[in-house]
């Protein structure tokens, strides 16, 4: 089945640096991948759409320049967390849309803690 | 605005028994209804997903039923084993490519 593998699984990281989160679709091409942001004991709230080699499309309230998204290619996404504070320490998801089979299939998630 | 509302918050069921979740929709244009099992500090796996044109389906010790003119779907969990124990949510999109709106999840533990 499809595959999404997302990387890394964890990460601390100081206040004030850049992490960025890796999305991979492994066995299919995915032209739309998204990216979620959970909190403890909460459902996954969407923080944007991105499709290959155009920008992406983000919810209202998330800032785009401190969450950069990039999909150059119809296996890769990209999350950036920039400038990074202890706010934005949380559990990002990304899913990928396989058009084979026209499920959301999701990565492992990464777990970011900010100190 | 909430468009998938789930029920109950958590659940406690013997093993063996059947658990039951529930969910509600209001964008009539939805027609993919997908139920996610999600274990801590893992993403979500697809369980089970269902389309409008059938009123339920069954995989394993998992149900789906449907209701269309309700606008409501359940997932039923047969022989529930502690396994099992994993948070559900269920979901909704419409069109190819768009995104899922999720419910507010579900906390199920089986006890053995």
């Amino acid at each position: 089945g499809a595959v999404v593998s997302q990387h890394p699984s964890w990460v601390i990281c100081k206040s004030g640096t850049s992490v960025k989160i890796e999305c991979r679709s492994l066995d299919f091409q995915a032209t739309t991948m998204f990216w979620y942001r959970q909190f403890p004991k909460q459902s996954l709230m969407l923080m944007a759409t991105s499709n290959e080699g155009s920008k992406a499309t983000y919810e209202q309230g998330v800032e785009k320049d401190k969450f950069l998204i990039n999909h150059a290619s119809l296996t890769l996404s990209t999350l950036t967390v920039t400038s990074a504070h202890p706010e934005d320490s949380s559990f990002y998801i990304c899913s990928a849309r396989d058009l084979e089979t026209d499920g959301y299939t999701f990565g492992s998630g990464t777990r970011l803690t900010v100190v | 605005q909430q468009q998938v509302k789930q029920s109950p918050q958590s659940l406690i069921v013997q093993k063996g028994g059947i658990s039951i979740i529930n969910c509600a929709y209001e964008n009539t244009a939805f027609d993919y209804f997908p139920w996610y099992q999600q274990f801590p500090g893992k993403g979500p796996a697809l369980l089970i997903a269902i389309r409008p044109d059938v009123s339920e389906k069954k995989e394993g010790r998992f149900t789906i039923s449907f209701n269309k003119s309700a606008k409501q779907f359940s997932l039923h969990i047969m022989d529930s084993q502690p396994g099992d124990s994993a948070t559900y949510f269920c979901a909704a999109t419409y069109a190819a490519g768009n995104k899922l709106t999720f419910g507010g999840g579900t906390r199920v533990l089986v006890k053995p």
